[in-house]
């Protein structure tokens, strides 16, 4: 079945441990992204990249980072977690950044708990 | 001013109503336009995409007003399964996807 498959499903981290989030897309999509959704703030952009091989920050980028090394995955990193980065994390993909045919599909999230 | 803004509800209604919310946004160079919908503990899935002359899907309905800067939703005949949160998605154009901003939702309740 096409679309994205994340990991772990959910972690419990202790503070000041390094994570990599995993993202993996089937879908031959151009670009990726990396989300985390807090209670009353929404969805916010951690890092993207537009294609293999290139990245950039988001809105939240501090404390994260990502590579794509190819088309496929997308693995974010928190070097040295901390207890504001308890989050629900989502990874997300498109044909193309800025106008998806259709629309933007995201995986089923990583509930991240820092303690 | 945030720059996509959605009223945060609960909009509770009965089934079977007419519901519609609106999403403003504040870059009038925005160029593409979307309706997610989110349900408790998921991830968010494309409902519909906004189109300049509007478009239905069954019993949704999106809009675009372009001079007043915001889309809408509108769901008829509403079943207790429509019960979600509704984001509202809008990009500013360009190569970069650093300007995808998703609204932070609406919460739609349906009572039997």
């Amino acid at each position: 079945i096409a679309g994205i498959t994340q990991a772990p499903t959910s972690q419990i981290l202790a503070a000041g441990r390094r994570m990599t989030l995993r993202c993996t897309q089937d879908m031959r999509h151009n670009a990726m992204y990396w989300y985390r959704q807090d209670l009353g703030l929404g969805l916010r952009l951690i890092h993207y990249s537009n294609t293999a091989g290139t990245t950039g920050k988001g809105e939240v980028p501090d404390g994260y980072s990502v590579s794509r090394a190819n088309t496929d995955d997308f693995p974010l990193t928190l070097a040295s977690a901390v207890p504001s980065q308890t989050s629900v994390y989502f990874c997300a993909s498109s044909d193309t950044p800025q106008t998806p045919i259709y629309g933007y599909t995201f995986g089923s999230g990583t509930r991240l708990t820092v303690v | 001013r945030k720059e996509v803004e959605q009223d945060p509800g609960p909009f509770n209604v009965p089934e079977g109503a007419t519901v519609a919310f609106n999403c403003t946004y504040s870059n009038s160079a925005s160029q593409s336009f979307f309706w997610y919908r989110q349900d408790c503990r998921k991830e968010p899935k494309l409902l519909m995409s906004v189109y300049s002359s509007g478009n239905e899907d069954g019993r949704f309905t999106a809009q675009l007003n372009r001079a007043s800067q915001y889309i809408s939703l509108l769901i008829r005949d509403s079943k207790l399964s429509d019960s979600a949160t509704y984001l509202c998605v809008v990009t500013a154009g360009g190569s970069s996807a650093s300007k995808i901003i998703f609204g932070s939702g609406t919460r739609l309740s349906i009572r039997p």
